[in-house]
């Protein structure tokens, strides 16, 4: 069983499109989160969810919106894509925002031509 | 393979040999501090973590070292295995259970 799944695993986009991101976790945990990992390997807090509620925004652009329905799912929408949106996205999880072992999703591979 | 092109620190190590992967990290008021491995096309996986109040903490062929006068903290890895190949990150922990990461280190594990 997966833990941590998103979908889709890659995304392939013209500029200006707007896409969405999916991730659902069946860990029961309460905490969820969205990373972006550049080219050169850098991985970065985007945003994060605890039981549905909004804690962390990094300074990311309101192109994004994260949105989540329960505190299984966080999905990711990006409207108007650039360029420099091209990445991979991971959904993480953790129990709650005191357990500090978060447990990542296999990433979704986003290029944006 | 995926880190062609990559500029970051890239240590190669027999297999059998010992690993130490090393990290800087610049948040004195972290509370815990984090190693995860990244293997290939894959999300990054816990491995281990020690608290801001300890030096050293073992795992399983793995320990990790904190030294806060120097801002610095490694990771051991005793009898590497090619299955260790992968990009090694180490986080700090902040406010909100925001985990801020470094730059990731390559470990080849050559046979």
């Amino acid at each position: 069983d997966t833990a941590v799944s998103q979908t889709p695993k890659y995304l392939v986009t013209q500029m200006g499109n707007d896409k969405s991101i999916k991730c659902e976790q069946n860990l029961g945990h309460d905490t969820m989160y969205w990373y972006k990992q550049d080219s050169k390997k850098f991985l970065k807090i985007m945003f994060s969810y605890n039981n549905k509620e909004l804690i962390i925004n990094e300074t990311v652009p309101n192109r994004f919106s994260p949105k989540s329905p329960d505190k299984a799912h966080l999905n990711l929408h990006i409207n108007s894509l650039e360029l420099g949106d091209s990445a991979v996205y991971f959904c993480a999880s953790s129990q709650d925002t005191r357990d500090k072992t978060q447990y990542f999703g296999p990433g979704t591979r986003l290029l944006v031509l | 393979g995926e880190s062609v092109g990559l500029h970051l620190p890239t240590l190669s190590v027999q297999e059998g040999d010992n690993s130490i992967i090393n990290c800087a990290y610049s948040n004195s008021a972290s509370d815990y501090f984090i190693w995860y491995k990244q293997e290939s096309g894959k999300g990054p996986q816990f491995i281990i973590d020690i608290r801001s109040n300890m030096d050293k903490r073992q795992g399983q062929r793995v320990t990790v070292l904190l030294n806060k006068t120097v801002k610095h903290l490694s990771l051991q890895i005793a009898a590497t295995q090619p299955g260790d190949s992968a990009v090694y990150f180490c986080a700090e922990r902040e406010y909100g259970n925001k985990l801020v990461f470094g730059a990731g280190t390559i470990l080849r594990v050559k046979s």
